[in-house]
Protein backbone atom coordinates (compact mmCIF):
# COMPACT_ATOMS: atom_id res chain seq x y z
CA UNK A 1 0.00 0.00 0.00
CA UNK A 2 0.66 3.66 -0.58
CA UNK A 3 0.21 6.27 1.88
CA UNK A 4 1.28 9.73 3.90
CA UNK A 5 1.02 10.13 7.21
CA UNK A 6 0.93 13.54 8.83
CA UNK A 7 0.48 12.42 12.62
CA UNK A 8 0.42 16.52 13.38
CA UNK A 9 -3.11 17.77 12.29
CA UNK A 10 -2.53 21.10 14.23
CA UNK A 11 0.51 22.96 15.47
CA UNK A 12 0.45 26.59 17.05
CA UNK A 13 3.64 28.35 17.68
CA UNK A 14 4.85 31.77 18.56
CA UNK A 15 6.70 34.02 15.86
CA UNK A 16 10.19 33.21 15.55
CA UNK A 17 10.28 29.96 17.25
CA UNK A 18 11.49 27.09 15.06
CA UNK A 19 9.03 24.71 13.90
CA UNK A 20 9.24 21.01 12.19
CA UNK A 21 6.69 19.32 10.77
CA UNK A 22 6.69 15.26 9.78
CA UNK A 23 5.84 13.21 7.13
CA UNK A 24 6.39 9.60 7.11
CA UNK A 25 5.15 7.71 3.97
CA UNK A 26 4.94 4.04 3.04
CA UNK A 27 5.54 2.98 -0.59
CA UNK A 28 7.26 -0.58 -1.83
CA UNK A 29 8.84 1.24 -5.17
CA UNK A 30 12.11 2.04 -5.53
CA UNK A 31 11.46 5.03 -7.50
CA UNK A 32 9.69 7.91 -6.32
CA UNK A 33 8.99 11.39 -5.46
CA UNK A 34 8.40 13.44 -2.44
CA UNK A 35 6.62 16.91 -2.31
CA UNK A 36 5.36 19.43 0.21
CA UNK A 37 2.94 22.14 -0.39
CA UNK A 38 1.88 24.89 1.16
CA UNK A 39 -2.23 25.55 1.28
CA UNK A 40 -2.94 29.43 2.65
CA UNK A 41 -6.58 30.39 3.46
CA UNK A 42 -7.12 31.50 0.01
CA UNK A 43 -6.63 27.64 -0.55
CA UNK A 44 -4.26 27.30 -3.60
CA UNK A 45 -1.73 25.01 -3.53
CA UNK A 46 2.03 26.23 -3.40
CA UNK A 47 4.89 24.21 -4.45
CA UNK A 48 7.28 24.22 -1.70
CA UNK A 49 9.81 21.58 -2.78
CA UNK A 50 10.20 17.79 -5.08
CA UNK A 51 12.76 15.30 -3.89
CA UNK A 52 13.47 12.00 -5.40
CA UNK A 53 14.05 8.51 -3.49
CA UNK A 54 17.75 8.61 -4.87
CA UNK A 55 18.69 11.73 -3.24
CA UNK A 56 19.22 11.78 0.54
CA UNK A 57 20.91 15.36 1.25
CA UNK A 58 19.34 17.98 3.07
CA UNK A 59 18.08 20.75 1.18
CA UNK A 60 17.95 24.67 2.94
CA UNK A 61 16.15 27.33 0.96
CA UNK A 62 15.82 30.13 3.17
CA UNK A 63 14.33 29.34 6.22
CA UNK A 64 12.99 26.26 5.06
CA UNK A 65 14.95 22.85 5.69
CA UNK A 66 14.01 19.39 4.82
CA UNK A 67 14.93 16.39 5.80
CA UNK A 68 14.94 13.12 4.21
CA UNK A 69 16.27 9.83 5.67
CA UNK A 70 14.95 6.53 3.82
CA UNK A 71 15.93 4.23 6.57
CA UNK A 72 12.63 5.86 8.45
CA UNK A 73 10.71 6.94 5.25
CA UNK A 74 10.65 10.12 6.70
CA UNK A 75 10.48 13.71 4.93
CA UNK A 76 10.38 16.07 7.55
CA UNK A 77 9.96 19.86 7.36
CA UNK A 78 11.33 22.35 9.38
CA UNK A 79 10.45 26.22 9.23
CA UNK A 80 13.20 28.05 11.04
CA UNK A 81 12.28 31.35 12.74
CA UNK A 82 8.94 31.11 11.37
CA UNK A 83 6.62 34.12 10.73
CA UNK A 84 2.98 34.81 10.85
CA UNK A 85 2.55 34.51 7.03
CA UNK A 86 3.85 30.88 7.68
CA UNK A 87 0.47 29.94 9.16
CA UNK A 88 -1.03 27.63 6.77
CA UNK A 89 -1.77 24.52 5.89
CA UNK A 90 1.34 21.95 4.26
CA UNK A 91 1.04 18.67 2.86
CA UNK A 92 3.30 16.18 2.07
CA UNK A 93 2.52 13.80 -0.63
CA UNK A 94 4.60 11.12 -3.00
CA UNK A 95 4.01 9.98 -6.52
CA UNK A 96 5.44 6.78 -7.02
CA UNK A 97 7.52 7.03 -10.70
CA UNK A 98 5.69 4.95 -12.62
CA UNK A 99 1.55 5.76 -11.64
CA UNK A 100 1.34 8.66 -14.16
CA UNK A 101 2.41 11.32 -11.85
CA UNK A 102 -0.43 11.55 -9.39
CA UNK A 103 0.28 12.79 -6.43
CA UNK A 104 -0.91 10.59 -3.32
CA UNK A 105 -1.34 13.20 0.00
CA UNK A 106 -1.45 13.06 3.59
CA UNK A 107 -3.91 14.82 5.87
CA UNK A 108 -2.13 17.75 6.27
CA UNK A 109 -0.55 19.79 9.28
CA UNK A 110 -2.68 23.24 10.43
CA UNK A 111 0.24 25.31 11.43
CA UNK A 112 -0.50 28.76 13.37
CA UNK A 113 1.78 31.16 14.28
CA UNK A 114 1.13 33.80 16.73
CA UNK A 115 2.37 37.08 16.82
CA UNK B 1 2.43 32.83 -17.82
CA UNK B 2 -1.56 32.13 -17.08
CA UNK B 3 -2.02 29.74 -13.98
CA UNK B 4 -4.74 27.06 -13.77
CA UNK B 5 -7.87 28.79 -14.06
CA UNK B 6 -11.16 27.17 -12.72
CA UNK B 7 -14.83 28.02 -12.15
CA UNK B 8 -17.31 28.85 -10.89
CA UNK B 9 -14.54 29.24 -7.38
CA UNK B 10 -18.11 28.46 -5.29
CA UNK B 11 -21.52 26.38 -5.66
CA UNK B 12 -24.29 25.88 -3.54
CA UNK B 13 -26.73 22.87 -4.75
CA UNK B 14 -29.39 21.19 -3.32
CA UNK B 15 -28.63 17.08 -3.21
CA UNK B 16 -29.63 15.10 -6.45
CA UNK B 17 -28.95 17.99 -8.50
CA UNK B 18 -26.50 18.45 -11.37
CA UNK B 19 -23.29 19.91 -11.24
CA UNK B 20 -20.44 20.83 -13.57
CA UNK B 21 -17.13 22.76 -13.03
CA UNK B 22 -14.22 24.08 -15.36
CA UNK B 23 -10.07 23.77 -15.77
CA UNK B 24 -8.51 25.54 -18.36
CA UNK B 25 -4.33 24.05 -17.83
CA UNK B 26 -1.61 25.98 -18.19
CA UNK B 27 -0.84 26.12 -21.95
CA UNK B 28 1.20 23.35 -23.40
CA UNK B 29 0.60 21.15 -20.18
CA UNK B 30 -0.85 17.72 -21.50
CA UNK B 31 -1.64 16.34 -18.31
CA UNK B 32 -4.45 17.33 -16.34
CA UNK B 33 -5.48 16.24 -12.55
CA UNK B 34 -8.78 16.51 -10.77
CA UNK B 35 -8.49 16.12 -7.08
CA UNK B 36 -11.27 15.77 -4.85
CA UNK B 37 -10.44 17.84 -0.76
CA UNK B 38 -12.87 17.22 1.56
CA UNK B 39 -12.73 20.08 4.48
CA UNK B 40 -9.90 18.42 6.92
CA UNK B 41 -8.25 16.00 4.60
CA UNK B 42 -5.71 15.92 1.78
CA UNK B 43 -6.62 15.90 -1.89
CA UNK B 44 -7.72 12.78 -3.79
CA UNK B 45 -6.95 12.03 -7.14
CA UNK B 46 -10.45 11.33 -8.88
CA UNK B 47 -9.05 11.46 -12.60
CA UNK B 48 -6.12 11.69 -14.50
CA UNK B 49 -6.21 12.75 -18.37
CA UNK B 50 -2.74 12.43 -20.82
CA UNK B 51 -4.01 14.94 -23.37
CA UNK B 52 -8.13 13.74 -24.52
CA UNK B 53 -7.13 10.05 -22.95
CA UNK B 54 -7.68 8.74 -19.38
CA UNK B 55 -5.22 7.77 -17.51
CA UNK B 56 -6.13 6.67 -13.98
CA UNK B 57 -10.22 7.29 -12.99
CA UNK B 58 -9.60 4.33 -10.23
CA UNK B 59 -11.33 6.12 -7.62
CA UNK B 60 -13.85 8.04 -9.58
CA UNK B 61 -17.45 7.22 -8.75
CA UNK B 62 -18.28 6.30 -11.92
CA UNK B 63 -22.43 6.30 -11.19
CA UNK B 64 -22.08 10.08 -10.73
CA UNK B 65 -19.32 11.74 -11.54
CA UNK B 66 -17.75 12.23 -15.24
CA UNK B 67 -15.07 14.03 -16.84
CA UNK B 68 -14.04 15.04 -20.66
CA UNK B 69 -11.52 16.95 -21.89
CA UNK B 70 -12.66 16.45 -25.46
CA UNK B 71 -9.64 18.68 -27.13
CA UNK B 72 -6.92 17.88 -25.08
CA UNK B 73 -6.76 21.22 -23.38
CA UNK B 74 -9.72 22.34 -20.95
CA UNK B 75 -11.70 20.20 -18.98
CA UNK B 76 -15.14 19.97 -17.26
CA UNK B 77 -15.95 17.37 -14.22
CA UNK B 78 -19.43 16.78 -13.86
CA UNK B 79 -21.80 15.61 -10.60
CA UNK B 80 -24.98 13.87 -11.26
CA UNK B 81 -27.13 13.94 -8.99
CA UNK B 82 -24.99 15.43 -5.96
CA UNK B 83 -24.42 13.74 -2.60
CA UNK B 84 -24.55 15.29 0.51
CA UNK B 85 -20.71 13.79 0.99
CA UNK B 86 -19.77 15.30 -2.26
CA UNK B 87 -19.31 18.81 -0.75
CA UNK B 88 -15.79 19.72 -0.64
CA UNK B 89 -13.37 21.60 -2.74
CA UNK B 90 -12.61 20.78 -6.46
CA UNK B 91 -9.10 20.89 -7.62
CA UNK B 92 -7.61 21.24 -11.05
CA UNK B 93 -3.87 20.66 -11.92
CA UNK B 94 -1.66 20.46 -14.51
CA UNK B 95 1.53 18.89 -15.21
CA UNK B 96 4.15 18.90 -18.42
CA UNK B 97 4.49 15.38 -18.41
CA UNK B 98 2.75 11.98 -16.76
CA UNK B 99 5.84 10.52 -14.51
CA UNK B 100 6.51 10.80 -11.28
CA UNK B 101 8.13 13.72 -10.04
CA UNK B 102 6.03 16.18 -12.61
CA UNK B 103 5.44 19.65 -11.06
CA UNK B 104 1.95 19.97 -10.41
CA UNK B 105 0.67 23.16 -10.94
CA UNK B 106 -3.22 23.55 -9.12
CA UNK B 107 -5.79 26.11 -9.82
CA UNK B 108 -7.96 28.10 -7.03
CA UNK B 109 -10.44 25.41 -6.74
CA UNK B 110 -14.10 24.96 -6.50
CA UNK B 111 -15.84 24.73 -3.56
CA UNK B 112 -18.86 22.86 -3.69
CA UNK B 113 -21.46 22.78 -0.88
CA UNK B 114 -24.41 20.52 -0.76
CA UNK B 115 -27.44 20.63 1.20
Amino acid sequence: AQKVTQAQTEISVVEKEDVTLDCVYETRDTTYYLFWYKQPPSGELVFLIRRNSFDEQNEISGRYSWNFQKSTSSFNFTITASQVVDSAVYFCALSPYNQGGKLIFGQGTELSVKP
Amino acid sequence: EAGVAQSPRYKIIEKRQSVAFWCNPISGHATLYWYQQILGQGPKLLIQFQNNGVVDDSQLPKDRFSAERLKGVDSTLKIQPAKLEDSAVYLCASSLADTGGSEQYFGPGTRLTVT
